[in-house]
């Protein structure tokens, strides 16, 4: 199995200031790599696939970068509604395998 | 507009049953491989199975192995998941979602995400 590691755990940033997220895979998953943002009570929301082409709707201060191994989230100015769990995931075809990381909860400072 | 709206979450005594649904509008259910996904409480997501646009390809976590069984009806556009043997563990909201691009592209991104449905397992 995949293993999706997130680091920090917690990154407390204050608003305007720029954030910067990483997930690191155990073996490589090229850019089969999703970011999602999940606020309490609610379902997760897609950010970001294939690593760094941006979803429908997301703003652009949101980007993605990586492949391989090694992946980033930044969130360029960070608004008050960013405030979040974000949480990265891998995906591979074949054979079938899908796993998320343990999230990143990011904070206002 | 393009949704999927879980039910059938509920409190269970463990070793019973539950069926969960998830019901489909907006897209061409038919098109799309879909997953269920849950998510403990306080804790992270975990994948749990999947099921191919066409019901012929069906993958299981090793932790619900066995015990779930997942299915599709496209001329309702509908999904379950037949929850057996139910343990404490499997506590935890249960999610379906879509994934991304379609056809036979079964594992991708999830881009539609249900609302959730709430399990509990306890005596």
């Amino acid at each position: 199995e995949i293993v999706m590691t997130q680091s920090p755990a917690t990154l407390s940033v204050s608003p305007g200031e720029r954030a910067t997220l990483s997930c690191r895979a155990s073996q490589s998953v090229s850019s089969n790599l999703a970011w999602y943002q999940q606020k309490p009570g609610q379902a997760p929301r897609l950010l970001i696939y294939s690593a760094s082409a941006r979803a429908t709707g997301i703003p652009a201060r949101f980007s993605g970068s990586g492949s391989g191994t090694e992946f980033t989230l930044t969130i360029s100015s960070l608004q008050s509604e960013d405030f979040a769990v974000y949480y990265c995931q891998q995906y591979n075809n074949w054979p079938p395998s899908i796993t998320f990381g343990q999230g990143t909860r990011l904070e206002i400072k | 507009q393009v949704q999927l709206v879980e039910s059938g979450g509920g409190v269970v005594q463990p070793g019973r049953s539950l069926r969960l649904s998830c019901a489909a509008s907006g897209f061409t259910f038919s098109s799309y491989t879909l997953h269920w996904v849950r998510q403990a409480p306080g804790k992270g997501l975990e994948w749990v199975s999947f099921i191919s646009y066409d019901g012929s390809n069906k993958y299981y976590a090793d932790s619900v192995k066995g015990r779930f069984t997942i299915s599709r009806d496209n001329s309702k556009n509908t999904l379950y998941l037949q929850l057996n043997s139910l343990r404490a563990e499997d506590t935890a909201v249960y999610y379906c979602a879509r994934a991304r691009s379609g056809g036979s592209n079964y594992c991708d991104a999830f881009d539609i995400w249900g609302q959730g449905t709430m399990v509990t397992v306890s005596s």
